[in-house]
């Protein structure tokens, strides 16, 4: 079974902070998703890496595939309230199921 | 673009009434679909998956069951609920290997 850690689980700053949460494995993915959720609603995709090493940004987000595909991270600059949510990574492995992690719960305040 | 509903959105059962959660798809053909459980807005597991009518996976044993009776619709079903039960369920599609999950937006279960 491919595992996904996620951290921090928790994060709560003031507006403007930057931060970075992780996601790590022992596994290599072929791909790695970032979903953003918010309270009642179903996740939503933010990005798709798939090449070791990759970057890819998406205003004052930036996200980052390692080098061996097997960890990630995501990046945000200024943050605002309006990116409250739960951020959850994703792997997708030899085969077409994907493997959560079980998130970061990030809460900015004004 | 592909469309997911779910219903109900919220769900209150007592503990040994059956269950049946239902989702259909729209916009798309042959999705593989999925159900998750997702506990206390944390982590999704996954319970059940299909690629195709009739075909169903289980991922872990459980008190629950699906089936996949028509190409866009799938159902989560139970013969009596468990306290454990309790959960947001999410019913999810795609298409494709490096394709994103599309997910509805959740049905909110509680078992009393």
């Amino acid at each position: 079974t491919q595992l996904l850690e996620q951290s921090p689980q928790f994060l709560s700053i003031q507006e403007g902070e930057n931060l970075t949460v992780y996601c790590n494995s022992s596994s290599v993915f072929s791909s790695l998703q970032w979903y953003r959720q918010e309270p009642g609603e179903g996740p939503v995709l933010l990005v798709t890496v798939v090449t070791g090493g990759e970057v890819k940004k998406l205003k004052r987000l930036t996200f980052q595939f390692g080098d061996a595909r097997k960890d990630s991270s995501l990046h945000i600059t200024a943050a605002q309230p309006g990116d409250t949510g739960l951020y959850l990574c994703a792997g997708r492995g030899s085969n077409y199921k994907l493997t959560f992690g079980k998130g970061t719960l990030l809460t900015v305040n004004p | 673009s592909q469309t997911i509903h779910q219903w109900p959105a919220t769900l209150v059962q007592p503990v040994g009434s059956p269950l049946s959660l239902e989702c259909t798809v729209e916009g798309t053909s042959n999705p593989n679909l999925y159900w998750y459980r997702q506990a206390a807005g944390r982590g999704l597991q996954l319970l059940f998956y299909s690629v195709g009518i009739g075909q169903i996976s289980s991922e872990v044993p459980q008190n629950l069951s699906a089936s996949r009776p028509q190409d866009r619709q799938f159902i989560l079903s139970s013969k009596k609920l468990l306290l454990s039960d309790s959960g947001f369920y999410l019913c999810a599609c795609h298409q494709g290997a490096n394709s994103p999950l599309h997910f509805g937006n959740g049905t909110r279960l509680t078992v009393t």
